[in-house]
């Protein structure tokens, strides 16, 4: 068990909805990553807050948003979803945001299916 | 940009013999982190190991180790004693202290034969 929680686990939904995943980092850490997993793409970075504020931004879908609130959790928000949007979504999280090295620790995942 | 690249697509090892999965890199930067994670089946990451770019002796995590040629931008993991439960897909990733974000390669799917 990393410590990182993301919910919901599982989760199936049509064409044009949008839907929230959210994540709780370790306790300490200030840094939240969101990553896609998908068959085609691999494992892309989306984006990552750090105590409250976005930090870094990666191939991020202007569809998708995120925000990281004061207890530090984290929702990544995703709208007017396209079958391609079909993926594992990580969550990640870090004790700092701007050092190289932080070993950064996974969630579970939280399974997206668009039909 | 920084670049990961693993070439083996798919390896395969008896059980209780020693594998190693190949990893290279492209960066300018000269403060960055390297990493391998394991992603079995139920598809969580795993951290595996980590090495400092700037030490030079290898990391060891008991029967994983690594094999860092800074010069040659490679960072090669051994697993020795392979078992059964190592059996997974092996993700390279770079950190960087410009990029901010974990840079992984495209895996490496382990299959380990009894």
């Amino acid at each position: 068990d990393s410590g990182v929680t993301q919910t919901p686990k599982h989760l199936i939904t049509a064409t044009g909805q949008r839907v929230t995943l959210r994540c709780s980092p370790r306790s300490g850490d200030l840094s939240v990553y969101w990553y896609q997993q998908s068959l085609d793409q691999g494992l892309q970075f989306l984006i990552q807050y750090y105590n409250g504020e976005e930090r870094a931004k990666g191939n991020i879908l202007e569809r998708f948003s995120a925000q990281q609130f004061p207890d530090l959790h984290s929702e990544l928000n995703l709208s007017s979803l396209e079958l391609g949007d079909s993926a594992l979504y990580f969550c990640a999280s870090s004790v700092g945001g701007g050092m190289a090295g932080n070993t950064i620790y996974f969630g579970e995942g939280s399974w997206l299916t668009v039909v | 940009a920084q670049t990961v690249t693993q070439s083996q697509p798919e390896m395969s090892v008896q059980e209780a013999e020693t594998v190693t999965l190949s990893c290279t890199y492209d960066t300018s930067e000269s403060d960055y982190y390297l990493f391998w994670y394991k992603q079995p089946p139920s598809r969580q990451m795993i951290l595996v190991i980590r090495q400092e770019a700037y030490k030079q002796q290898n990391a060891t995590e008991n029967r994983f180790s690594v094999n860092f040629q800074k010069a040659a931008k490679s960072f090669s993991l051994k697993i020795s004693d392979s078992q059964l439960g190592d059996a997974a897909m092996y993700f390279c990733a770079y950190h960087g202290g410009a990029t901010n974000k974990l840079i992984f390669g495209t895996g490496t799917l382990l299959a380990v034969q009894p």
